[in-house]
Formats: C-alpha cells, structure tokens, sequence
C-alpha cells in the first residue's frame, strides 16, 4: 500500500530537550516537504526537498532542520524545542511532471512543547 | 508573497444540496492549484488539480474551476452527503517549474446535517 508514515504520532516534550520527527515513503517520491498546521493560520511549508541531499527552505524554517540522506526518509531535527512549536505536524511526499501534482500526506504528529 | 484565502471558515448545509466552496488568491501568477479534503485526526487527500491553463476538473460529484485573471477558485459538491462533512483546503503553486513551495488557505469546514 503506497504510503507516508510519521513517527511519533503524538509527543509531549520539555522546553530545549532535542527531538526527531521521522517521516518515511515507499512511493519512491522524488519530492518531499514538511509543514506545521496551526488554528487560523493553516498549513505552512518548514523545509521541502527536491531530492536526495537536496534541501530548501519554506516558508517557516526558523527552528527547524530536516535532513535527505535516503529518498525514502525526511526527519524533521527539532534542536531546542520551544513551546510556540507546539503544533500538528504533516509530511508530505510527491512525484510531479508538468501534468500530474498528487501530493500524499502522513497522517500527522501532534506536538506539545511545555 | 501568495495568500490563499478560504471564506466562509465553517458551513453547515443539509444532506443532498448542491453547496459551492471558494478559494481567492492574490497573486494569478501560478503553476496549478490543487483542492485537498481532509478528516478529523487524519492528513490530507488530494481530490482536484487544475492546471493554470485548464478551466476546470471534475471528478465524480466534485467539479472545481480556476480563474487566473480574478485570482478564484471554486469547489462545487453536488448532491451532498454526510461522507462529505470534513474541513477543504485549497493550495497554490508558483509558477516556475520544480519549485516545491506550496502555499495554503485556512480551509472550509464543511458540515453535512442528515
């Protein structure tokens, strides 16, 4: 079954202790992204990644770092975790040519930082 | 920068009615523009793409349009059903291709009263 998979699902961490989001896909996807849904502000794109060791910016990085060793894989590295992190987390993965655009998407890790 | 606006917030309408749901975006500069749904506790699933040089896409009960020039997008649900109740995202994409910037709107929780 093609599929994305996060880990954990659900984590209640402390203020500064480092924590790591996986995310893996077995579509064998070129693209893959990260972003944080928050109430009234909805999804917003961290970090995204073209393709193995190939990483950019989104539109909220700040805090945040993600590494692409394997295409299969995208953790997202949360160094010092801060309480306004507190949020729903999603991966994202994707193949796209000029004609398809289908993104799949994990189903969520949910972040409390106290 | 993009903003992707999603209004009304939240809509409740009885089963079997035909609704409408709306997507405005500032900047008509865009690769495609895509719908998703989704579930309570769950990720997201793509339902429509529309290129920017297509009109519409329609696909069982959903059919969605595109107006680049007026920066619009509609959703239109035919015959609702309970099944429908979820919250609807709309995302844009820039234009360049290969960029992987996704840009959402705060989405439309839709409700479907038996």
């Amino acid at each position: 079954e093609a599929q994305v998979t996060q880990n954990p699902r659900y984590l209640i961490t402390v203020t500064g202790k480092k924590l790591t989001v996986t995310c893996s896909q077995n579509m064998n996807h070129e693209y893959m992204s990260w972003y944080r849904q928050d109430p009234g502000l909805g999804l917003r794109q961290i970090y995204y990644s073209m393709n193995v060791e190939v990483t950019d910016k989104g539109d909220v990085p700040e805090g945040y770092k993600v590494s692409r060793k394997e295409k299969r894989n995208f953790p997202l590295i949360l160094e010092s975790p801060s309480p306004n992190q507190t949020s729903l987390y999603f991966c994202a993965s994707s193949t796209r040519d000029r004609f398809t655009d289908t993104q799949y998407f994990g189903p969520g890790t949910r972040l409390t930082v106290l | 920068k993009q903003e992707v606006t999603q209004i009304p917030a939240a809509l409740s309408v009885p089963e079997g009615e035909n609704l409408v749901l709306n997507c405005s975006f500032t900047d008509s500069a865009i690769y495609n523009l895509q719908w998703f749904r989704q579930d309570p506790g769950k990720g997201l699933t793509s339902l429509l793409l529309i290129q920017s040089s297509q009109r519409e896409q329609t696909s069982g009960r959903l059919n969605a349009s595109l107006d680049k020039s007026s920066g619009r997008s509609t959703l239109y649900i035919a015959a609702s059903q309970p099944g429908d109740s979820a919250t609807y995202l709309c995302a844009v994409r820039p234009p360049n291709f290969g960029n992987e910037k996704l840009t959402f709107g705060t989405g439309t929780r839709l409700t479907i009263i038996p």
